[in-house]
């Protein structure tokens, strides 16, 4: 099993919509966990981290742990054509190492 | 304040050839980190560098090595390559530890563009 597992999509969804994106992990013990996104052509740029449970919010974004269930989302409000990227959930496992998930490749149609 | 940079941004080389890629981090940035990206195995974790020394290391074979600078540039260098080597090599560039701020805890890593490795 991967520590980080995430649906590759693709996942394609109207301007304005609610978008959901979940990864989960394997060990209980891991608490830092950060979401990135990439556009196409670019190096992955870091959108928000978390750290043990519960939410956080950063403007239209939020994301939350659920140690209970081993879960990681990310929920994007109102969301924008601009918004189209792929998203990647990651865990740190030290000494600026990270363990990604596969990404998710979101569109955003107008 | 210039971002990562990495050269070459694409080559192609042929099965038994050999590549070195070169990254310079933002400045004062004294970690710098290597990853493979590819659509089957996604983001993986090469090595990381801190002070010229190596600090991490990923589940990469022999064949895959790295440095670093003085001035905390970064070479990786594949030998042999093999047709499984095609990806997108990304370098990451940090603060590295002994800093304060998030950034040093919290590993916000700051990515280049990557350099696009196609083996033929």
């Amino acid at each position: 099993q991967k520590e980080v597992e995430q649906d590759p999509g693709p996942l394609s969804v109207p301007e304005g919509a609610i978008v959901s994106l979940n990864c989960t992990y394997s060990n209980s013990a891991f608490q830092y966990f950060m979401w990135y996104r990439q556009y196409s052509r670019k190096g992955p740029e870091l959108l928000m981290y978390t750290y043990s449970s519960g939410n956080k919010e950063d403007g239209r974004f939020t994301a939350q742990v659920d140690k209970s269930s081993k879960y990681i989302s990310l929920f994007i409000r109102d969301s924008q054509p601009s918004d189209s990227a792929t998203y990647l959930c990651a865990r740190i496992q030290g000494a600026q190492k990270l363990v990604f998930g596969q990404g998710t490749r979101l569109t955003i149609n107008p | 304040k210039a971002g990562v940079t990495q050269t070459p941004r694409y080559l192609i080389k042929t099965r038994g050839q050999q590549v070195t890629l070169s990254c310079s981090p933002i400045s004062g940035h004294r970690s710098v980190s290597w990853y493979q990206q590819t659509p089957g195995q996604g983001l993986q974790f090469l090595f990381e560098y801190f002070s010229e020394t190596q600090r991490n290391k990923g589940n990469f074979p022999g064949r895959f090595s790295g440095r670093q600078f003085s001035n905390s540039r970064s070479e990786m260098n594949v030998s042999t390559l093999e047709l499984g080597d095609s990806a997108l090599y990304l370098c990451a560039s940090s603060l590295g530890p002994g800093t304060s701020g998030r950034s040093a805890l919290a590993g916000e890593l700051f990515f280049g563009e990557g350099s696009r490795l196609t083996v033929l």
